[in-house]
């Protein structure tokens, strides 16, 4: 079975210009997750998608993050305008919903944004 | 004050040695808890969930006091393959959603 994807693996860009990254998370699986981490801190929340509805955008840091996952299936997000703290390593997450394990989040390979 | 809060480390030990790693949270509704594995560069693995007062999975024994609000993770006869950063996380409240990551503990194992 794949596990979380996302793309691209690396992203760098100046400040001012737009990125969008991609998540697709493992086929089934209802709940994604958006996290990021910032060098030198912890990983942390973004959003939490189940299915298409948006259950949880309060990690979303400003207005400039948007993030959609029409269908159901795979998830973006956006950064517009990019600023120079955006810089980070951003993860995607999927679990399954419903089962006892339920709270296990798989997640990807990560997307390593620079802004420059 | 931060939800999850590690060891700052990091920890250089000799092969076969005995390593312990502590968190601590600080939402006392918290019903379960996990540690993850993140090596250089890649994404977080799962190591250990604790549900109760503890899980054990061969080396790997993790330990919960829910009174002091703490989680340790302890590794017997470290291997050279267990150098990792070591994630303390911790789930919101009872509900599906949000995970708490605490900034994590550099191990290293040295031959």
């Amino acid at each position: 079975e794949a596990g979380v994807t996302q793309f691209p693996s690396h992203s760098v860009i100046e400040k001012g210009q737009t990125v969008t990254l991609r998540c697709d998370p493992i086929s089934g699986h209802d709940n994604l997750y958006w996290y990021r981490r910032v060098m030198g801190k912890e990983i942390k929340f973004l959003l939490h998608f189940v299915k298409e509805s948006k259950q949880d955008e309060s990690g979303m840091p400003n207005n400039r993050f948007l993030a959609e996952r029409t269908g159901g299936t795979y998830s973006t997000l956006k950064v517009q305008p990019a600023e120079l703290e955006d810089s980070g390593v951003y993860f995607c997450a999927s679990s399954h919903p419903g089962t006892s394990g339920a709270y296990e989040q798989y997640f990807g390979p990560g997307t390593r944004l620079t802004v420059t | 004050r931060k939800e999850v809060e590690q060891d700052p480390g990091p920890f250089n030990v000799p092969e076969g040695a005995t390593v312990a790693f502590n968190c601590t949270y600080s939402n006392s509704a918290s019903q379960s808890f996990f540690w993850y594995r993140q090596d250089c560069r890649k994404e977080p693995k799962l190591l250990m969930s604790v549900y109760s007062s503890g899980n054990e999975d061969g080396r790997f024994t993790a330990q919960l006091n829910r009174a002091s609000q703490y989680i340790s993770l302890l590794i017997r006869d470290s291997k050279l393959s267990d150098s990792a950063t070591y994630l303390c996380v911790v789930p919101r409240g009872s509900t599906l959603g949000r995970l708490y990551f605490g900034r994590g503990t550099q191990l290293t194992v040295w031959p």
